[in-house]
């Protein structure tokens, strides 16, 4: 059973750079997909990315210029950057892994973070 | 560029059946297979439901169930209970299976 923990700044200035870690227990990150899903509050669900161990990464297009995510699997860990914040980016951001054809199966708790 | 349409709200009395309608609008999304079902309880992350169409996690309700035709995919719950009302979420990928698309979310209201 895999665990998810999402960790970093919950305070982003605008045109900074976003960071969050997600710590994965129970489970080796060297095996499927990895990534970002964020939600701002009260609204829908929007995906950011994902990436591999292997080092392939597929990012949303609308937010492709900004993201990057990276794995360390030293540390069975992964990585979200968000470069050049504003407020839009005001979410509870969730790591999650994701199982391809079947779904995205753990999710973090989530952790909010506000561009101000 | 593509998208997946959600109703925003369906409510239902316990003990009934409910659907919620997920529709592809754009071209890119071509083999719109890969069709999950999250649900998500207020200030709790999304909870997978259904996945592959039709099937089921480990520990989820047989009353969820889902089906898929042409360019929409539903979702079906039956004999509502109140531990149900939460907002669900579809979602898929691009033909090309390098992007994830979420519906906006349903509001489900057991009254």
């Amino acid at each position: 059973q895999a665990q998810l923990q999402e960790s970093g700044p919950g305070l982003v200035k605008p045109s900074e750079t976003l960071s969050l870690t997600c710590s994965v227990s129970g489970v080796s990150i060297g095996s499927y997909f990895w990534g970002w899903i964020r939600q701002p509050p009260g609204k829908g669900l929007e995906w950011i990315g994902y990436g591999s161990y292997g080092g392939r990464t597929h990012y949303n297009p609308s937010l492709k210029s900004r993201v990057t995510i990276s794995l360390d699997a030293s540390k069975n860990q992964f990585s979200l950057n968000l470069t050049f914040a504003t407020a839009a980016d005001t979410a509870i951001y969730y790591c999650a892994r994701d199982h391809g054809s079947r779904g995205i199966d753990y999710w973090g708790q989530g952790t909010l973070v506000t561009v101000s | 560029q593509s998208a997946l349409t959600q109703p925003a709200s369906v409510s239902g009395s316990p003990g009934q059946s409910i659907t919620i309608s997920c529709t592809v609008v754009g071209s890119d999304v071509g083999s719109y297979n890969f069709v999950s079902w999250y649900q998500q309880h207020p200030g709790k992350a999304p909870k997978l439901i259904l996945f592959d169409v039709n099937n089921r996690p480990s520990g989820v309700s047989s009353r969820f169930s889902a089906s898929k035709s042409a360019n929409t995919a539903s979702l079906t719950i039956s004999g509502l209970q109140i531990e149900d009302e939460a907002v669900y979420y579809c979602s898929s990928y691009t033909n090309i299976i390098t992007s994830v698309l979420f519906g906006g979310g349903t509001k489900l209201t057991v009254l």
